[in-house]
């Protein structure tokens, strides 16, 4: 699997937006882009993902760069309850049961 | 409902012991993983199982035996417990199939395993 790199830590203040940055130089032609967060004391949860185009949902929004080496979570206007680890990891679409390489992730503090 | 269930939450168990984790989704996915996150954080996979077969078994200590009785469930049996088994164990599922990589994994809430 194809490895993504992700700064330890971030901070951010309630109510401002944040962008997590991943950077992913080696990602293939079939990787999809995923991420997840994990909350304190709890399992890790989907987040959003995309293959090249950008993507939105009503968590998070996916910026992916054209050339597909790197990409950016945005948390429009981060909440106390987003403080967590976030997981950028990188998963080819095909193959049975492929499994996530799940990395040390960046740790965001969400200041109030 | 819960989509992905854990028990138990909490074992604590003496070395040398054996001990199962059961799991069970409700999801109707044809995938399960086992992971494990230790002390330091970091999560890995040690089993995959897709329709009741077994995709993924990552370098695991064979004391540890996954058990699929059927598409819903994978329990996880460990042998001869040891100190550095100590960790959370995570259970998940996804819809895979053979061009599904890119469907997302929905985790269990995890089984806090202490060895004393």
């Amino acid at each position: 699997d194809a490895k993504t790199t992700q700064p330890n830590s971030m901070e951010s203040n309630e109510e401002e937006p944040v962008h997590l940055p991943c950077n992913h130089s080696t990602i293939s032609g079939t990787d999809y882009i995923h991420w997840y967060r994990q909350l304190p004391s709890q399992g890790p949860e989907y987040v959003i993902h995309g293959l090249t185009s950008n993507v939105n949902n009503r968590m998070a929004s996916l910026a992916i760069a054209e050339d597909r080496k790197s990409s950016t979570l945005i948390l429009h206007r981060a909440t106390l309850r987003d403080a967590a680890v976030y997981y950028c990891i990188l998963r080819d679409s095909w193959g049975y049961g492929q499994n996530f390489v799940f990395g040390p992730g960046t740790r965001l503090s969400v200041l109030p | 409902d819960t989509a992905v269930s854990q028990t138990p939450k909490y074992l604590v168990t003496q070395m040398g012991n054996d001990k199962s984790i059961k799991c069970e989704q409700n999801l109707g996915h044809d995938t399960m993983y086992w992971y494990k996150q230790d002390s330091k954080k970091f999560l890995k996979i040690m089993f995959s199982y897709n329709n009741k077969e077994l995709i993924i078994n990552e370098t695991v200590p064979n004391r540890f035996s996954p058990k699929s009785p059927d598409k819903a469930h994978l329990n996880l049996h460990i042998n001869s417990l040891e100190l550095g088994d100590s960790a959370v164990y995570f259970c998940a599922s996804s819809h895979d199939g053979l061009a599904g990589g890119y469907n997302e994994q929905f985790f269990g809430p995890g089984t806090r395993l202490t060895v004393l």
